[in-house]
């Protein structure tokens, strides 16, 4: 089965320009994660949907990033105007409850962003 | 505090050594916890689900303390391929959110 796909792996762009990350998570699974990682922050979640529904965004960093789950197939995380700061490993992750232990999380190999 | 915190590391140990990693959580009303495995520039995947009861895989032991709020993971007969960094995880009620720890960074010398 093919695991959680994220495009672009690498993307360098220039401050002030916008970025959109895409992933398809896994079929069947029903919740979907976006998770932010840098050195000094470790990994932080951004922002999850359920069923398409963005249940918590309180990780969204500032007005600048938005998040969009418009089928089960398919989510982007948009970056506008994106800025250095924002250089990090973005992984999409998806999970589907998996009974009494709840739900196991599978990663996508992230999107490497560089903003220079 | 934060809502699930780990020891800084980083551990260095040689091959064959046994090396023990801890995390502690907050949130008295989790359900689930998990050990990942990251390696260098890769994504993170999951290395052992914690049972109550404590559970083994090969090398790998993990214990969970409800009361104390803590979990534990155990690796014995360390490997140069243990080498990673090792990221404690809870997941909240309702399973909808999941909290990583900082991460464990293990390095393993021969």
């Amino acid at each position: 089965d093919a695991g959680v796909i994220q495009s672009p792996r690498h993307e360098v762009t220039e401050m002030g320009q916008e970025v959109t990350l895409r992933c398809k998570p896994i079929s069947g699974h029903n919740s979907l994660f976006w998770y932010r990682q840098t050195m000094m922050r470790g990994l932080e979640l951004l922002i999850y949907f359920n069923n398409n529904v963005p249940i918590d965004d309180s990780g969204m960093p500032e007005d600048r990033f938005s998040a969009k789950m418009p089928n089960a197939s398919f989510s982007t995380l948009k970056i506008q105007p994106s800025e250095p700061r924002d250089s990090a490993v973005y992984f999409c992750a998806s999970s589907r409850p998996s009974g009494a232990n709840g739900n196991t999380i599978y990663f996508g190999e992230g999107s490497w962003l560089t903003v220079v | 505090r934060k809502e699930v915190e780990q020891d800084p590391g980083p551990f260095n140990v040689p091959e064959g050594a046994t090396v023990a990693f801890n995390c502690t959580y907050s949130n008295s009303a989790s359900q689930s916890f998990f050990w990942y495995r990251q390696d260098c520039r890769k994504e993170p995947k999951l290395l052992m689900s914690v049972y109550s009861s404590g559970n083994e895989d090969g090398r790998f032991t993990a214990q969970l303390n409800r009361a104390s709020q803590y979990i534990s993971l155990l690796i014995r007969d360390s490997k140069l391929s243990d080498s990673a960094t090792y990221l404690c995880v809870v997941n909240s009620t309702g399973g909808f959110k999941t909290i990583f720890g900082a991460g464990t960074r293990l390095f393993v010398k021969a």
